[in-house]
């Protein structure tokens, strides 16, 4: 298995711009996780979604944020407009089964630089 | 709800030596807990967890944590650091309820010398 799959790696925009960063999770995995991780605040839970639904979207810092699963290969996190203080590394992570007690598998992060 | 506390947030040791990571958690029954290494440029992956039983717990790549539920702990151990550890070290809580996502603590950086 490729693991989970993350688009881009790296990103860099200016403010203003959309930004669009994409997930893959590992295939059969029913759980998928957004997490943004600054040096400031560590690692954030934005936003998880159980069978291509979204659960608990309570991390999203506010309207600028936005995720969609269209179906249970892919996810998206878009963020329009951008401002410089989202600059961070944004991972997605996948499981199978229930949160609580299941090994989350991470990808490699998206490194995005607002300018 | 829970949380979890990790106090150290750099740690330096030198190669061959011995490393315990603390990791506090708060819960009100008994919790599943984690531990995951982030090396650099990398996503998270799992050393070890606990879920019951056993409150020495082994993992990979050597390191074992031991849960002490008077202490409200889950530390995590290596008798012997390869230069390879240098990574970072994340303590993780989750809840019985079962859907519940995990809760993070802030980690701690791991340095190894020469």
């Amino acid at each position: 298995d490729a693991g989970v799959i993350q688009s881009p790696r790296h990103e860099v925009t200016e403010m203003g711009q959309e930004v669009t960063l994409r997930c893959k999770p590992i295939s059969g995995h029913n759980s998928l996780f957004w997490y943004r991780q600054t040096m400031m605040r560590g690692l954030e839970l934005l936003i998880y979604f159980n069978n291509n639904v979204p659960i608990d979207d309570s991390g999203m810092p506010e309207d600028r944020f936005s995720a969609k699963m269209p179906n249970a290969s892919f996810s998206t996190l878009k963020i329009q407009p951008s401002e410089p203080r989202d600059s961070a590394v944004y991972f997605c992570a996948s499981i199978l089964g229930l949160a609580s007690y299941n090994e989350q598998f991470f990808g490699p992060g998206t490194r995005l630089t607002v300018l | 709800a829970q949380s979890v506390t990790q106090p150290d947030i750099h740690i330096t040791v030198s190669e061959g030596a011995s490393l315990e990571l603390r990791c506090n958690y708060s819960y009100g029954a008994t919790p599943y807990l984690f531990w995951y290494v982030q090396s650099p440029g990398q996503g998270l992956q799992l050393l070890l967890k606990y879920f019951s039983g056993d409150t020495l717990v082994q993992g990979i790549k050597g390191f074992e944590a031991e849960f002490k539920r008077s202490q409200s702990s889950f530390n995590l151990r290596k008798p012997s650091v390869h230069w390879s550890d240098a990574a970072e070290y994340f303590c993780a809580v989750g809840a019985g309820s079962g859907n519940t996502p995990l809760v993070f603590g802030k980690g701690t950086r791991l340095s190894v010398i020469a």
